[in-house]
């Protein structure tokens, strides 16, 4: 069974400096997997998708993650973090086998000190 | 192009009562799903229709059900309202669906309150 968990529930970072969202997941088969991040009283928006191409993934904002299967891993980075990443960050994982579905993980919410 | 949106935003019901939220896709896009937002449950799948036809379920009473229309606009239904029920729902839609492991992009939610 699929399922995904994000290590911090909580995390703060001074403006300007690295930001580390941590994601394990756990799939019986290759999976895609996701960041979607959300900002208060919004929907969600893809920041990134790995589907078993290339490890290191870019996506929107300056934000990367490294899908890392030996740690069965996805961390979300970004080199300075800018006040308007305060927001919350979605790990998903999905996988094409038995029953279809996109699992969640319990969210990271990202406070950006000034 | 048009991104999802769901009307309304925002719903005041009481308990007892019944709610209809509605979803109209990206263009070209097939697959609809929910999803129930809360702080203590988090985000839970709701559940996917393709082509008018409901491929994957959560595990949600029966009093949620949805139905997709020839255009891929889909609406979620929740009957018999409680005060449990209070949550942003949430609307996404993609080419091919959950089977394709597709991106979903999602709409900017239905916020439901229950008194």
């Amino acid at each position: 069974a699929q399922s995904v968990t994000q290590l911090d529930s909580h995390v703060s970072v001074s403006e300007g400096t690295p930001v580390l969202l941590r994601c394990n997941y756990s799939s019986s088969y290759s999976p895609s997997l996701f960041w979607y991040v959300q900002h208060p009283n919004k929907g969600l928006q893809l920041l990134l998708k790995y589907t078993s191409a290339a490890t290191l993934v870019k996506g929107i904002n300056g934000f990367e993650a490294e899908f890392k299967k030996s740690e069965t891993s996805f961390h979300l980075t970004k080199p300075s973090a800018h006040m308007s990443d305060a927001a919350e960050y979605f790990c998903v994982v999905s996988e094409t086998s038995g029953t279809y579905k996109y699992i969640f993980g319990t969210g990271t919410r990202l406070k950006v000190l000034a | 192009k048009a991104g999802v949106t769901q009307t309304p935003r925002y719903l005041i019901k009481t308990r007892g009562q019944q709610v209809t939220l509605s979803c109209s896709p990206i263009s070209g896009h097939r697959s609809v799903s929910w999803y129930q937002q809360t702080p203590g449950q988090g985000l839970q799948f709701l559940f996917e229709y393709f082509s008018e036809t409901q491929r994957n379920k959560g595990n949600f009473p029966g009093r949620f059900s949805g139905r997709q229309f020839s255009n891929s606009r889909s609406e979620m239904n929740v009957s018999t309202l409680e005060l449990g029920d209070s949550a942003l729902y949430l609307c996404a839609s993609s080419l091919g669906g959950l089977a394709d492991t597709d991106t979903q992009y999602f709409g900017p939610g239905t916020r439901l309150t229950v008194l």
